[in-house]
């Protein structure tokens, strides 16, 4: 089982502000890097997936980028609105052979943005 | 475009009992998936399939059976429910789960008592 590791667990901003967290997984055997947006009582909603490093993805405020030779990404939400309070997690997929498909997740970074 | 459905949403059912939770998708993708939402683990995979007739176990597999003998409905059945499986249920399907993103149903909430 890979072991896919989130940082901050939780993270509380003002509205305005921006941030970002991060996501370490093992560098070998890395195939695609995910994330999704979860908010309360809803189900986990696609954000990016990035499969080569130095990738940088954008959709509105909200960025991510992959090292994949250091094992890491980060997520950055730029301008932080009450909106986007979420879990935001991040699941790796491996490259392959009996754990083909399979995606394993992190705990998830809670962020709440305050008013 | 109904994409994942899940039902029923909430479940109530007692220990020892059978029950099925259904998932049923309408973009023929071939990988579908089953999790639990536990706190403090996140989304756990109990189980996947690559295709019809086509599945495997994932990391909490115990006390569950899937099947799928149509491409676009994963049933998952808990065979005698116990207190432990009580947790939210999320369904997913994904065209290449390597490079492309799951799309998950909205859940459903099973409760043992």
């Amino acid at each position: 089982i890979l072991n896919v590791e989130q940082s901050p667990q939780s993270l509380h901003v003002q509205e305005g502000d921006s941030t970002n967290f991060t996501c370490s997984f093992p560098s070998s055997n890395f195939y695609a890097l995910h994330w999704y947006r979860w908010e309360t009582a809803k189900s986990p909603e696609a954000l990016f997936v990035m499969t080569l490093n130095g990738d940088e993805k954008k959709k509105g405020r909200i960025s991510a980028t992959l090292n994949t030779k250091e094992g890491y990404s980060y997520l950055y939400i730029k301008g932080s609105q009450p909106e986007d309070s979420a879990t935001y997690l991040c699941a790796l997929s491996n490259a392959g052979g009996t754990s083909y498909g399979k995606l394993t997740f992190g705990q998830g970074t809670i962020l709440t943005v305050h008013p | 475009d109904a994409g994942i459905t899940q039902s029923p949403r909430y479940k109530i059912t007692e220990t020892g009992r059978q029950v099925t939770l259904m998932c049923h998708q309408t973009w023929s993708h071939s990988y579908m998936f089953w999790y639990r939402q536990d706190l403090g683990h996140g989304l756990r995979l109990i189980y996947y399939s690559a295709a019809a007739d086509i599945t495997d176990k994932g990391e909490v597999s115990d006390g569950y059976v899937v099947s799928r003998s149509k491409t676009e409905n994963f049933p998952l059945t808990l065979e005698s429910a116990t207190r432990s499986q009580t947790s939210v249920y999320f369904c997913a399907s994904s065209v290449d789960p390597r490079v492309a993103a799951q799309h998950f149903g909205d859940g459903t909430r099973l409760s043992i008592l």
